[in-house]
């Protein structure tokens, strides 16, 4: 079975810059989660949606948004890029049933110049 | 307080030996706990996942869980060099969705 996807791969974009980064979760897979890892730390929870509904938000500002699709994929929006918002952007999937395990994609790196 | 802590290392550990990483974690509601292993330039990759007291074994890996004590462990056993990567510790709550906490990574290096 194929893993989770997202595209793109890496992205530049300048600052005030808007951005839309795609994730495709495992079949079968209904949640899916976001989150943001910058150099030398953890990834940082963003997002979290299950069945189209969003269940839990990140501490990150407005700029950032997100949403689910009827097929389960899922788009993570930023406007208004800041230099700082450059990191390694992370989607997993989980199938929700009683199993709390994630499964991360590839990621997206973006770069803000 | 870190919400997960984790010791950054790095760990350099003898090929064949048992490698021994360690993460503790502020939230006494947490209910699951995962750990992660990440290669440089990729993204984590899930490797085991403990959710009640005591050892979980799979293959060369041993996770351990002590919940009063708010610690969980992970023992690798027959250590590669293949097992030179950053071991992430992440830990969820359970409540209405699955936020993960991660800590900062144990970099991890296997001498030949």
């Amino acid at each position: 079975d194929a893993g989770v996807t997202q595209s793109p791969t890496h992205l530049i974009k300048t600052r005030g810059q808007h951005v839309t980064l795609r994730c495709s979760p495992i079949s079968g897979h209904k949640s899916v989660s976001w989150y943001q890892q910058v150099l030398g730390q953890g990834p940082q929870f963003i997002f979290q949606y299950y069945e189209k509904e969003e269940r839990g938000r990140g501490n990150f500002p407005d700029r950032f948004s997100a949403r689910q699709f009827p097929n389960y994929s899922s788009e993570l929006n930023v406007n208004a890029l800041l230099l700082g918002d450059s990191a390694l952007y992370l989607c997993a999937s989980s199938n929700s049933r009683g199993s709390y395990e994630q499964y991360f994609g590839p990621g997206t790196r973006l770069t803000v110049t | 307080q870190k919400e997960v802590e984790q010791n950054s290392g790095p760990l350099s550990v003898p090929e064949g030996a048992i490698a021994s990483l360690n993460c503790t974690y502020s939230d006494r509601v947490s209910q699951s706990f995962f750990w992660y292993r990440q290669y440089s330039g990729k993204s984590p990759e899930l490797i085991m996942s403990i959710y009640s007291n005591g050892d979980k074994e799979d293959g060369r890996f041993t996770a351990q869980l002590n919940k009063a004590s708010q610690y969980v462990s992970l023992l690798i056993r027959d250590s590669q060099p293949s097992d030179s990567a950053t071991y992430l510790c992440a830990v969820g709550t359970n409540f209405g969705n699955e936020k993960l906490t991660f800590g900062t990574g144990t970099r991890l290096t296997i001498i030949p």
